[in-house]
């Protein structure tokens, strides 16, 4: 059972720069979540996919930041002009979607760094 | 605001003793609840869930309560573990949509 899988792990940008984050689900989910934690706090939700649509976005995601999952398979997440604020872990999770009892699975995160 | 609260940053255990982590939400409309284990360096791994229609759910040492009227939810884990020392994180959700995570509680379990 292969479980969410994201790149890179780590990423240490200078502020200005972009940045782009790749995940890859559980291959049979069709949702799939990015969600952003800070230190001494729980995952702050950005955004979401049913397949290829995405059905949300947190206001938390500035025009800076965009998501894409072009096939209803990978995502990739990138942030643009990268500003220290940024710096974060950045977890993708995913699920069946099924109501009732669907619970996220997560990734090992990508932790980001703007100096 | 903060929907899912978590008030205790951390707790203490004795090894083999009853932990009990605790956890409030303001959201009436919430049906679905969902208690994850966080190791530093990993992302969340999920324990166990419950849906509003019940008020317990039992999966070995983890058991979760929930009291929809007083709006709060707790985490027993019976007896505690050397292992269980982490970070415990509450999330909601409603309607099949996005979960909404608290702060969390760090426990540690003392040998």
């Amino acid at each position: 059972d292969t479980g969410v899988s994201q790149d890179p792990r780590h990423k240490i940008t200078k502020r200005g720069q972009n940045v782009t984050f790749r995940c890859d689900p559980i291959s049979e989910h069709n949702r799939l979540y990015w969600y952003r934690q800070t230190l001494g706090q729980g995952p702050e939700f950005l955004t979401y996919f049913q397949n290829e649509a995405q059905l949300e976005k947190s206001r938390l995601l500035s025009d800076r930041f965009s998501a894409e999952r072009p096939k209803g398979s990978f995502s990739t997440l990138e942030i643009q002009r990268t500003e220290q604020g940024d710096s974060a872990m950045y977890l993708c999770a995913s699920s069946t979607g099924q109501p009732g009892d669907s619970p996220l699975h997560f990734g090992n995160g990508t932790r980001l760094t703007v100096t | 605001d903060q929907q899912v609260k978590q008030n205790s940053p951390s707790l203490s255990v004795q090894e083999g003793r009853i932990s009990i982590l605790n956890c409030d939400y303001t959201n009436s409309m919430f049906d679905y609840f969902l208690w994850y284990k966080k190791y530093p360096a990993e992302g969340p791994t999920f324990l166990i869930s419950i849906s509003s229609i019940k008020d317990k759910n039992e999966d070995g040492r983890f058991t979760v309560f929930l009291n929809k009227s007083a709006k709060h939810l707790s985490l027993h884990i019976v007896p505690s573990q050397p292992g269980d020392s982490a970070v415990y994180f509450c999330a909601a959700s409603r309607y099949n949509e996005k979960l909404t995570f608290g702060t969390g509680t760090r426990l540690t379990i003392i040998p």
